[in-house]
């Protein structure tokens, strides 16, 4: 099994950097995806890591230790729009389906 | 453009009575999955077809059955829903490489919200 820990919810403001932390127990590892997921809509792809280090795509940067069982997601520039929870999904050694954790909710106000 | 459709947005059932949600992808993935997703937690995976290979979750009720009749489309089957089935039922597919993994995301449709009268 897998255990995967978010924080359940978080607030920042318009402008502001916010970071999403996820730690997670796999059997093995091969690799971890980051979605959005608006209310009442399909989670959509933020990012992926299976290397150790940062990913960064746009305001949106991914961070993995695969040592310590971590990732984060770093928003920038926070918009209203971030207002969604964001899911953490790794992926257990010798599997290609990803596990989702309950995800984080981020509210964003001005 | 290519995408993940899944119809009805809305169902509403009678408790009791059979349901089919369907699924339909126009991305040619090999991989089509079902997940039930109860407000404010994580999306759970009921089963998925690897081509027409099916794969049941130990933990999926045998209430929950699937069809996948063609690459394109997949079926979810609730024959006699409950009041704990009433849920957001999530369709996703995804493109499993030749070595068995990819770092391909999964691509989701807008998911069906069922209610249970």
């Amino acid at each position: 099994g897998q255990n995967i820990d978010q924080p359940t919810e978080m607030t920042a403001t318009e402008g502001a950097i916010v970071q999403i932390n996820c730690t997670y127990q796999t059997s093995g590892f091969n690799g971890l995806f980051w979605y959005q997921q608006h209310a009442g809509e399909a989670p959509t792809f933020l990012s992926y890591n299976v290397l150790d280090g940062l990913e960064e795509k746009g305001r949106f940067s991914s961070f993995l230790s695969r040592s310590k069982g971590y990732s984060y997601l770093l928003l920038k520039e926070l918009q209203m729009k971030d207002s969604a929870s964001y899911l953490c999904a790794p992926r257990s050694g010798g599997s290609y389906i990803p596990t989702f954790g309950r995800g984080t909710s981020l509210i964003v106000h001005p | 453009d290519a995408m993940v459709i899944q119809n009805p947005r809305y169902q509403v059932t009678q408790f009791g009575k059979p349901v089919t949600l369907s699924c339909s992808q126009t991305l040619n993935h090999n991989v089509m999955y079902w997940y039930q997703q109860k407000s404010s937690q994580a999306p759970k995976l009921l089963f998925h077809y690897y081509d027409k290979d099916f794969n049941n979750e130990a933990d999926t009720p045998d209430n929950f059955q699937s069809r996948r009749p063609n690459t394109s489309f997949c079926f979810l089957d609730i024959r006699s829903p409950g009041l704990g089935d009433a849920a957001m039922y999530l369709c996703a597919t995804s493109s499993r490489g030749a070595g068995g993994y990819s770092n391909q995301p999964q691509h989701f449709g807008d998911g069906t919200r069922l209610s249970i009268l």
